[in-house]
């Protein structure tokens, strides 16, 4: 099955600065990379995607890219601000299915 | 509209006890899956049901543990004489359909402490 390995566990950044998250999928088939961001205590909420036919993404401070000959992937969020602090978490899905492999989480810290 | 609907939000069982958590989809979503989240650990996937059928158990152990989503009413995830290993987050998730490119949306979660 699919395996997904996210680093680093740990971040911490500080405000202004950039924060860059990464993620490795072990399945070609996969196709359907979601990033979630949850809070303490929280439910995961989508903070953005991609999907293979895409190289790149971005909305607003947060951008995603992804390498499918590497089979990775990886958030950067710019100009970081004390909300953005949280643990995040990439998964991966693939064919029609919305099973999520997760991520292990990277508990971002921005420091004011 | 309302989003995934999960209770009870907390759950305290002594060990050998049953422990029910349920899980209503956004309106109009017929997909639901099942996630375990253990203290400081990522998201497990458990099951992956639609109205009356399992589609995916291949993350559901084996012995104690049972899901269904009836033709009416919530998704229900139960789990027989629990242990403290159970202790954890579990979150359900909908999605308007495997054919559709939405996003997975998640409900609050369901903390279950086994004393």
């Amino acid at each position: 099955g699919e395996n997904v390995e996210q680093h680093p566990s740990t971040l911490s950044v500080q405000e202004g600065d950039s924060a860059v998250i990464k993620c490795t999928y072990s399945d070609s088939a996969s196709n359907y990379f979601p990033w979630y961001k949850q809070e303490l205590g929280k439910r995961p909420q989508l903070i953005i995607d991609i999907r293979s036919n895409v190289g790149e993404k971005k909305d607003q401070r947060i951008a995603v890219t992804l390498n499918k000959t590497a089979k990775h992937f990886s958030l950067h969020i710019t100009e970081t601000q004390p909300e953005d602090s949280a643990v995040y978490f990439c998964a991966a899905s693939k064919g029609s299915a919305r099973q999520l492999t997760f991520g292990s989480g990277t508990q971002l810290t921005v420091l004011p | 509209n309302a989003g995934v609907m999960q209770n009870p939000r907390h759950l305290v069982r002594r060990r050998g006890q049953e422990a029910r958590l349920r899980c209503s989809p956004m309106k109009g979503h017929s997909h639901v899956y099942w996630y375990r989240q253990l203290p400081e650990e990522g998201l497990k996937f458990m099951v992956y049901l639609q109205k009356e059928n399992i589609i995916d158990e291949s993350g559901m152990p084996k012995e104690r543990f049972s899901a269904e989503f009836p033709k009416e009413g919530p998704s229900i995830l139960r789990i027989q004489q629990v242990v403290r290993g159970d202790s954890a987050a579990y979150f359900c998730a909908s999605s308007a359909g495997a054919a559709k490119t939405g996003e997975l949306f998640f409900g609050e979660g369901s903390r279950l402490t086994v004393l």
